[in-house]
């Protein structure tokens, strides 16, 4: 089965880091290209960052760029997301997709994890 | 960044009913839009990409339609399952910028 399980979130002080995973199962993260979404509290969904296929290319919204980084590890299946220097305004539900490729296209995200919740407060 | 606006933000109808929704990109995208659908406190849905093309598994009754900088989801004939908040997203360019979604509720 196609699967995609984010690592637990938490409550972080802003200022902090924290590392998020999502490992994928039923298919290699190293054959597609994969990205983070999320969600704040009653709000719409925000395209976060994305990983391309090869792996040596990133992209990310404004508001992360410079704190947050998008990885992978190959070996253990799982794709990671560094966020450093944590505001109040990235408290969100943060969903791991992979992104639908069609030949070379890209069409949108077909498979997601279930979400996982990071609160930033003091 | 691409600027995605959908109407209307809220939508009443009843099962059986027939509704549309708009997505208007502030720039050209071709045809490089997908729809999700989202139920409360799960993860969203794919339903249409390269703006009309049915996702694997989602019922014919959704349609998606348009290129440019217009689209629109069809719902033909409403059923309760469908009752949920449905997103666009172009992935046209980075960022790919989602619409703030329009909200289905039962009439």
């Amino acid at each position: 089965e196609v699967q995609l399980v984010e690592s637990e979130g938490g409550l972080i002080q802003p200022g902090g880091s924290l590392r998020l995973s999502c490992a994928a199962s039923g298919f290699s993260v190293s054959g597609h290209s994969m990205s983070w979404v999320r969600q704040a509290p009653g709000k719409g969904l925000e395209w976060v960052s994305v990983i391309l296929y090869s792996g040596d290319t990133t992209y990310y919204t404004d508001s992360v760029k410079g704190r947050f980084t998008l990885s992978r590890d190959i070996s253990k299946n799982t794709l990671y997301l560094q966020m450093n220097s944590l505001r109040a305004e990235d408290t969100a539900v943060y969903y791991c997709a992979r992104v639908l490729v069609i030949g070379n296209f890209y069409y949108g995200m077909d498979v997601w994890g279930q979400g996982t919740t990071v609160t930033v407060s003091s | 960044d691409i600027q995605l606006t959908q109407s209307p933000s809220f939508l009443s109808a009843s099962v059986g009913d027939r509704v549309t929704f708009t997505c208007r990109a502030s720039q050209g995208i071709s045809s490089f839009l997908a729809w999700y659908q989202q139920k409360p406190g799960k993860a969203p849905r794919l339903l249409i990409y390269a703006a009309s093309t049915l996702q694997s598994g989602v019922p014919s009754r959704f349609s998606g339609s348009g290129s440019g900088t217009q689209f629109t989801l069809t719902i033909s004939s409403l059923q309760p399952e469908d009752f949920a908040t449905y997103y666009c997203q172009q992935v046209n360019t980075y960022p790919n910028t989602f619409g703030q979604g329009t909200q289905l509720e039962i009439k």
